[in-house]
């Protein structure tokens, strides 16, 4: 089965750009999206079709995929961008969640 | 406003079934597909099963297939999971998902509900 292995953990100072990295196979050819998830919450739609932004979403969040990896960024990051990250991509018709990061700000 | 809301979660025993829904709202149901998303205490999302707008297309994760049944009543603007045989894994917090475009059906989730905990014990 399709599998996207994210980083456990990412450490970063307030106003510092964070990255976080999705892996999977030819993932590139596939669309990336991006959720947010902050403890006790629903997860929140971030990033779609790798790189766009919902309505609502600050533009200092931003994606990108080609290759094997997607990658979400989050530039200028703040203090209430701390949460885990999930990125997800669909495989014959399966969907498929990374493995989750979590994002901390020091 | 946009919303979703689930219900029917509970604590039952291995083996027994349970009957989750999800009832949407604020906008139009039947122009969507729908999905299912789990989430054990303490771990990461796992996608479960989704639906197209008409019910045409049917998608199962292998860990719930031949188990669980995904239905919708576009009349009831209604989700639901009909999950058989369960098991203490099953145990998890419940999330509908709304998909942000008409189509396709494997898009990304725009909108979540608040979810609704399975606990599988005796």
């Amino acid at each position: 089965s399709y599998e996207l292995t994210q980083p456990p953990s990412v450490s970063v100072s307030p106003g510092q750009t964070a990255s976080i990295t999705c892996s999977g196979d030819k993932l590139g050819d596939k669309y990336a999206c991006w959720y947010q998830q902050k403890p006790g919450q629903s997860p929140v739609l971030v990033i779609y079709q790798d790189s766009k932004r919902p309505s609502g979403i600050p533009e200092r969040f931003s994606g990108s995929n080609s290759g094997n990896t997607a990658t979400l960024t989050i530039s200028g990051t703040q203090a209430m961008d701390e949460a885990d990250y999930y990125c997800q991509a669909w495989d014959s018709r399966t969907g498929v969640f990374g493995t989750g990061t979590k994002v901390t700000v020091l | 406003e946009v919303q979703l809301v689930e219900s029917g979660g509970g604590l039952v025993q291995p083996g027994r079934s349970l009957r989750l829904s999800c009832a949407a709202s604020g906008f139009t149901f039947d122009d969507y597909a729908m999905h299912w998303v789990r989430q054990a205490p303490g771990k990461g999302l796992e996608w479960v099963s989704g639906i197209s707008w008409n019910s045409g297309s049917i998608g199962y994760a292998d860990s719930v297939k031949g188990r669980f049944t995904i239905s919708r009543d576009n009349a009831k603007n209604s989700l639901y999971l009909q999950m058989n045989s369960l098991r203490a894994e099953d145990t998890a917090l419940y999330y509908c998902a709304k998909v942000i475009h008409l189509s396709p059906s494997d898009d990304a989730f725009d909108i979540w509900g608040q979810g609704t905990m399975v606990t599988v014990s005796s």
